[in-house]
Protein backbone atom coordinates (compact mmCIF):
# COMPACT_ATOMS: atom_id res chain seq x y z
CA UNK A 1 0.00 0.00 0.00
CA UNK A 2 1.06 3.62 -0.53
CA UNK A 3 0.67 6.43 1.12
CA UNK A 4 1.66 10.23 1.94
CA UNK A 5 2.30 12.37 5.12
CA UNK A 6 2.48 15.84 4.70
CA UNK A 7 4.35 16.62 7.99
CA UNK A 8 2.76 20.34 8.81
CA UNK A 9 -1.21 21.25 7.73
CA UNK A 10 -0.35 25.11 7.50
CA UNK A 11 3.20 27.01 6.70
CA UNK A 12 3.39 30.88 6.98
CA UNK A 13 6.24 32.49 5.70
CA UNK A 14 7.31 36.58 4.79
CA UNK A 15 8.05 37.79 1.57
CA UNK A 16 11.23 37.00 0.51
CA UNK A 17 12.01 34.06 2.30
CA UNK A 18 12.42 30.81 1.62
CA UNK A 19 9.84 28.07 1.53
CA UNK A 20 9.37 24.42 2.73
CA UNK A 21 6.74 22.27 2.28
CA UNK A 22 7.50 19.32 4.20
CA UNK A 23 6.30 15.65 2.82
CA UNK A 24 7.20 12.18 3.63
CA UNK A 25 5.93 8.56 1.76
CA UNK A 26 5.48 5.21 1.98
CA UNK A 27 5.25 2.49 -1.29
CA UNK A 28 6.10 -1.22 -1.31
CA UNK A 29 7.12 0.34 -5.29
CA UNK A 30 9.41 2.49 -6.97
CA UNK A 31 6.90 5.49 -6.48
CA UNK A 32 5.79 8.12 -8.67
CA UNK A 33 5.70 11.61 -6.81
CA UNK A 34 3.84 14.91 -8.07
CA UNK A 35 3.33 18.15 -5.76
CA UNK A 36 0.27 20.16 -7.25
CA UNK A 37 -0.86 23.40 -6.07
CA UNK A 38 -4.53 24.32 -5.63
CA UNK A 39 -5.33 28.22 -5.52
CA UNK A 40 -8.14 29.18 -3.96
CA UNK A 41 -11.65 28.31 -5.44
CA UNK A 42 -9.21 26.89 -8.09
CA UNK A 43 -8.51 23.06 -10.19
CA UNK A 44 -5.28 21.70 -9.43
CA UNK A 45 -2.11 22.64 -11.10
CA UNK A 46 0.80 20.00 -11.53
CA UNK A 47 4.19 21.84 -10.25
CA UNK A 48 6.55 19.05 -10.86
CA UNK A 49 7.13 15.33 -11.01
CA UNK A 50 9.56 12.97 -10.05
CA UNK A 51 9.83 9.55 -12.11
CA UNK A 52 12.99 7.91 -10.92
CA UNK A 53 14.90 10.30 -13.26
CA UNK A 54 17.16 12.98 -11.89
CA UNK A 55 16.13 13.04 -7.59
CA UNK A 56 16.42 16.76 -7.78
CA UNK A 57 13.37 18.13 -10.05
CA UNK A 58 12.83 21.41 -11.25
CA UNK A 59 8.96 22.55 -11.56
CA UNK A 60 7.44 26.18 -12.38
CA UNK A 61 7.79 28.71 -10.90
CA UNK A 62 10.73 28.24 -9.28
CA UNK A 63 9.97 25.70 -6.60
CA UNK A 64 11.90 22.37 -6.63
CA UNK A 65 12.10 19.14 -4.66
CA UNK A 66 14.33 16.12 -4.14
CA UNK A 67 13.78 12.56 -3.59
CA UNK A 68 15.86 10.98 -0.87
CA UNK A 69 14.97 7.35 -1.02
CA UNK A 70 17.10 6.60 2.39
CA UNK A 71 14.84 9.11 3.92
CA UNK A 72 11.35 8.29 2.26
CA UNK A 73 11.21 12.34 1.69
CA UNK A 74 10.06 14.43 -1.32
CA UNK A 75 9.66 18.17 0.37
CA UNK A 76 9.10 21.11 -1.96
CA UNK A 77 11.57 23.88 -1.82
CA UNK A 78 11.57 27.29 -3.13
CA UNK A 79 14.74 30.29 -2.48
CA UNK A 80 12.16 32.87 -2.13
CA UNK A 81 7.98 33.33 -1.69
CA UNK A 82 6.15 35.50 -3.53
CA UNK A 83 2.28 36.49 -2.62
CA UNK A 84 1.22 34.55 -5.32
CA UNK A 85 2.67 31.50 -3.94
CA UNK A 86 0.02 31.59 -1.27
CA UNK A 87 -2.49 28.20 -2.04
CA UNK A 88 -2.78 24.72 -0.88
CA UNK A 89 -0.01 22.17 -1.47
CA UNK A 90 -0.49 18.49 -2.09
CA UNK A 91 2.12 16.03 -2.37
CA UNK A 92 0.74 13.05 -4.36
CA UNK A 93 2.62 9.53 -4.96
CA UNK A 94 1.13 7.34 -8.15
CA UNK A 95 1.25 3.39 -7.78
CA UNK A 96 1.35 1.82 -12.01
CA UNK A 97 -0.59 -1.20 -10.62
CA UNK A 98 -0.43 -2.66 -14.64
CA UNK A 99 -3.81 -1.71 -15.44
CA UNK A 100 -3.78 1.64 -14.22
CA UNK A 101 -1.79 4.02 -12.14
CA UNK A 102 -3.66 5.40 -9.05
CA UNK A 103 -2.88 8.55 -6.97
CA UNK A 104 -2.81 9.13 -3.41
CA UNK A 105 -3.07 12.67 -1.98
CA UNK A 106 -1.46 13.82 0.97
CA UNK A 107 -3.69 16.18 3.35
CA UNK A 108 -2.10 19.17 2.10
CA UNK A 109 -0.30 22.38 3.29
CA UNK A 110 -1.86 25.71 3.02
CA UNK A 111 0.89 28.39 2.45
CA UNK A 112 0.43 31.67 3.97
CA UNK A 113 3.01 34.35 2.63
CA UNK A 114 2.79 37.56 4.34
CA UNK A 115 4.12 41.08 3.73
CA UNK B 1 -8.29 24.36 -25.03
CA UNK B 2 -7.09 20.94 -24.50
CA UNK B 3 -7.59 19.89 -21.24
CA UNK B 4 -10.88 18.13 -19.00
CA UNK B 5 -14.06 19.93 -18.76
CA UNK B 6 -16.59 19.12 -15.75
CA UNK B 7 -20.16 19.97 -15.64
CA UNK B 8 -21.64 21.58 -13.68
CA UNK B 9 -19.72 23.88 -11.62
CA UNK B 10 -22.11 24.13 -8.48
CA UNK B 11 -24.79 22.29 -8.06
CA UNK B 12 -27.68 22.22 -5.06
CA UNK B 13 -29.32 18.96 -4.32
CA UNK B 14 -32.11 17.81 -1.71
CA UNK B 15 -31.31 14.65 0.30
CA UNK B 16 -33.00 11.45 -1.95
CA UNK B 17 -32.57 13.18 -5.33
CA UNK B 18 -30.02 12.08 -8.22
CA UNK B 19 -27.58 14.04 -10.53
CA UNK B 20 -24.77 12.98 -12.92
CA UNK B 21 -21.70 14.83 -13.08
CA UNK B 22 -19.71 14.78 -16.29
CA UNK B 23 -16.46 14.80 -17.04
CA UNK B 24 -15.08 14.81 -20.63
CA UNK B 25 -10.85 15.47 -21.96
CA UNK B 26 -9.63 15.61 -25.08
CA UNK B 27 -6.37 14.28 -24.89
CA UNK B 28 -6.72 11.00 -25.96
CA UNK B 29 -5.87 10.08 -22.17
CA UNK B 30 -6.46 6.12 -21.49
CA UNK B 31 -7.50 6.79 -17.76
CA UNK B 32 -9.82 9.00 -16.03
CA UNK B 33 -10.72 9.41 -12.23
CA UNK B 34 -13.51 10.89 -9.82
CA UNK B 35 -12.08 12.30 -6.61
CA UNK B 36 -13.62 14.20 -3.68
CA UNK B 37 -12.16 16.90 -1.69
CA UNK B 38 -13.23 17.61 1.88
CA UNK B 39 -11.26 20.24 3.94
CA UNK B 40 -8.26 18.55 6.04
CA UNK B 41 -8.92 15.26 3.95
CA UNK B 42 -6.85 15.75 0.53
CA UNK B 43 -8.60 14.23 -2.36
CA UNK B 44 -9.71 11.08 -2.45
CA UNK B 45 -10.12 8.82 -5.25
CA UNK B 46 -13.86 7.05 -5.64
CA UNK B 47 -13.73 5.56 -9.00
CA UNK B 48 -11.67 5.35 -11.86
CA UNK B 49 -11.37 4.10 -15.04
CA UNK B 50 -8.20 2.50 -16.44
CA UNK B 51 -9.52 2.15 -20.46
CA UNK B 52 -12.71 2.31 -22.11
CA UNK B 53 -15.31 0.11 -20.95
CA UNK B 54 -13.51 -0.50 -17.95
CA UNK B 55 -14.37 0.66 -14.32
CA UNK B 56 -12.83 0.02 -10.71
CA UNK B 57 -13.43 1.23 -7.03
CA UNK B 58 -11.16 3.65 -5.59
CA UNK B 59 -10.77 4.38 -1.39
CA UNK B 60 -14.54 6.12 -1.21
CA UNK B 61 -17.31 4.31 -3.39
CA UNK B 62 -20.60 3.90 -1.45
CA UNK B 63 -23.57 5.89 -3.05
CA UNK B 64 -21.99 6.71 -6.38
CA UNK B 65 -21.93 5.06 -9.86
CA UNK B 66 -20.04 5.38 -12.26
CA UNK B 67 -20.09 4.83 -16.53
CA UNK B 68 -17.05 5.04 -19.14
CA UNK B 69 -19.31 5.79 -22.07
CA UNK B 70 -16.51 6.43 -24.42
CA UNK B 71 -12.58 7.04 -24.56
CA UNK B 72 -13.54 10.48 -23.79
CA UNK B 73 -16.27 10.82 -21.09
CA UNK B 74 -16.25 9.11 -17.92
CA UNK B 75 -19.57 10.51 -15.74
CA UNK B 76 -20.34 9.90 -12.09
CA UNK B 77 -24.13 9.24 -10.68
CA UNK B 78 -25.74 9.93 -7.37
CA UNK B 79 -28.45 8.39 -7.33
CA UNK B 80 -29.88 9.37 -3.92
CA UNK B 81 -27.69 12.39 -2.32
CA UNK B 82 -27.24 12.66 0.80
CA UNK B 83 -25.41 15.34 2.97
CA UNK B 84 -22.70 13.46 3.42
CA UNK B 85 -21.97 13.83 0.10
CA UNK B 86 -21.48 17.98 0.17
CA UNK B 87 -18.00 17.99 -1.56
CA UNK B 88 -16.21 19.28 -4.27
CA UNK B 89 -16.22 16.78 -7.04
CA UNK B 90 -12.91 16.47 -9.24
CA UNK B 91 -12.02 15.13 -12.19
CA UNK B 92 -8.64 14.08 -14.19
CA UNK B 93 -7.37 12.16 -16.45
CA UNK B 94 -3.84 11.00 -17.51
CA UNK B 95 -2.31 8.48 -20.66
CA UNK B 96 -0.04 5.90 -20.19
CA UNK B 97 3.30 5.31 -18.57
CA UNK B 98 5.39 6.80 -15.22
CA UNK B 99 6.18 9.97 -16.46
CA UNK B 100 2.56 11.38 -17.54
CA UNK B 101 1.51 13.25 -15.03
CA UNK B 102 -2.38 14.24 -14.27
CA UNK B 103 -4.82 16.77 -15.61
CA UNK B 104 -7.76 18.02 -13.45
CA UNK B 105 -11.00 19.71 -13.94
CA UNK B 106 -12.15 22.64 -12.86
CA UNK B 107 -14.15 21.14 -10.51
CA UNK B 108 -17.68 20.69 -9.51
CA UNK B 109 -19.24 21.89 -5.67
CA UNK B 110 -22.26 20.20 -5.15
CA UNK B 111 -24.15 20.37 -1.96
CA UNK B 112 -26.81 18.55 -0.32
CA UNK B 113 -29.03 19.89 1.24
Amino acid sequence: AQSVTQLDSHVSVSEGTPVLLRCNYSSSYSPSLFWYVQHPNKGLQLLLKYTSAATLVKGINGFEAEFKKSETSFHLTKPSAHMSDAAEYFCVVSINTGTASKLTFGTGTRLQVTL
Amino acid sequence: NAGVTQTPKFQVLKTGQSMTLQCAQDMNHNSMYWYRQDPGMGLRLIYYSASEGTTDKGEVPNGYNVSRLNKREFSLRLESAAPSQTSVYFCASTGTGRWHGYTFGSGTRLTVV
